[in-house]
């Protein structure tokens, strides 16, 4: 069982807007302005989309926002584009030196 | 372009240990700064965070699996490594390697990950 939960699904038509929830505790999401979030295609290695709950890496579409409330993170896809479908995960500094994710969502574009 | 790789065994037999080593191309770990982590994923399912090792050798892990976890560098060679002891099926993931600019923030370059499977 992972640490922050997530919806195990989500979906959205091209050009909708869709947002994704990351709920942990105080101890993680709640505690730290440390969230960030991760796409996933199949077979490769996650990507880096959002840092520190708001910020975009360079590269990164301005259509991918971040924001916090409380113990609950969400990760904001604006304009859904076909090629935003993939596995997204959220992860949280936890404390005591301790870094915990999201168990996923799998992001379909209909 | 920094790169990181992943190699070892991609089988291991159930009770044995694990061994994996990261290899940094175009960048130095000895420069500091960064956290080197480990970060699995068993088929299907999601990311799990195992630890990270800063350049001067100090570590820091999950507590989960932290009892079987030891990871080590070697500054020389530009490497870190992982050992998972005393391995169960439960162990059977995807392992990556990362890198990350805080102990507390993001993996910003990933290694393409490998699989390792615990069997007989």
């Amino acid at each position: 069982q992972s640490a922050l939960t997530q919806p195990p699904s989500a979906s959205g038509s091209p050009g909708q807007s869709v947002t994704i929830s990351c709920t942990g505790t105080s101890s993680d999401v709640g505690g730290y302005n440390y969230v960030s979030w991760y796409q996933q295609n199949p077979g490769k290695a996650p990507k880096v989309i959002i840092y520190e709950v708001t910020k975009r890496p360079s590269g990164v579409p301005n259509r991918f926002s971040g924001s916090k409330s409380g113990n609950t993170a969400s990760l904001t896809v604006s304009g859904l584009q076909v090629e935003d479908e993939a596995d997204y995960y959220c992860a949280s500094y936890a404390g005591s030196n301790n870094v915990v994710f999201g168990g996923g969502t799998k992001l379909t574009v209909l | 372009q920094l790169q990181l790789q992943e190699s070892g065994p991609g089988l291991v037999r159930p009770s044995e240990p694990l061994s994996l080593t990261c290899t940094v191309s175009g960048g130095s770990i000895s420069s500091g700064g960064y956290y080197w982590g480990w970060i699995r994923q068993p088929p299907g399912k999601g990311l799990e965070w195992i630890g990270s090792i800063y350049y001067n050798g100090k570590t820091y892990y999950s507590p989960s699996p932290k009892s079987r976890v030891t990871i080590s560098v070697d500054t020389s060679k530009n490497q870190f490594s992982l050992e998972v002891s005393s391995v169960t099926a439960a162990d059977t993931a995807v392992y990556y390697c990362a890198r990350s600019s805080t102990l507390l923030g993001h993996f910003d370059y990933w290694g393409q990950g490998t699989l390792v499977t615990v069997s007989s």
